[in-house]
């Protein structure tokens, strides 16, 4: 198994750009996590889905953050308008549902966002 | 809301030490785990701990679960460099969700 895979790995934009995080779970996963990761805040969950549907967007810390799930091989994190203060490493995570939870959280390798 | 608290935020060790991180949180939960990660890198599963009482060991890394002190540990024996990373709890509350800690930076000197 590839793992989760999320792309780009880096992205450097300008305040105002419009950014697009991509997240291919793992196949069979039916739990897919969005997280924010900074120096200040830590590890912050910004929303998740089941089977495609988001449950909890509660993280997501303003309307210019939106995400989806079209299927369930791929998720997209998007900023639009992106800011200096979204300079952070998003990762992406994806689970089995809870009944077998003995398997934890398998996280990608992350995107390092820079906003300028 | 639940929190997690992890300490100590930042611990140096002298290898062939012992050493132990702790992790509380505030609200009940049967299910915690361990993290590991790498300067620049993803976030690695150690443990996954399920019930009361639970333990687990893997290498000189061992957790355990209380959950009626909400207190998780984690003991590191006898401390080399390789164990050199970011650690990091998390509780699973209502939902399924994952709360962190806010990791313990384990810095392992000769």
């Amino acid at each position: 198994d590839a793992g989760v895979i999320q792309s780009p790995r880096h992205e450097v934009t300008e305040m105002g750009q419009e950014v697009t995080l991509r997240c291919k779970p793992i196949s069979g996963h039916d739990y897919l996590f969005w997280y924010r990761q900074t120096m200040m805040r830590g590890l912050e969950l910004l929303i998740y889905f089941n089977n495609n549907v988001p449950i909890d967007d509660s993280g997501m810390p303003e309307d210019r953050f939106s995400a989806k799930m079209p299927n369930a091989s791929f998720s997209t994190l998007k900023i639009q308008p992106s800011e200096p203060r979204d300079s952070a490493v998003y990762f992406c995570a994806s689970s089995f549902s809870p009944g077998r939870r003995n398997s934890p959280l398998h996280f990608g390798n992350g995107t390092r966002l820079t906003v300028t | 809301e639940l929190k997690v608290e992890q300490n100590p935020l930042f611990l140096s060790m002298q290898e062939g030490k012992n050493y132990t991180i702790y992790c509380n949180y505030s609200t009940t939960s049967d299910r915690l785990y361990w993290y590991r990660q790498d300067p620049g890198k993803s976030l690695e599963s150690l443990f996954v701990l399920l019930s009361n009482g639970a333990v687990k060991q893997e290498g000189r890394l061992m957790a355990s679960l209380d959950t009626k002190a909400r207190l998780s540990t984690l003991h590191i024996t006898a401390a080399v460099h390789d164990l050199s990373a970011t650690y990091f709890c998390a509780v699973e509350a209502a939902g399924n969700k994952l709360t962190f800690g806010g990791g313990t930076r384990v810095l392992v000197k000769p």
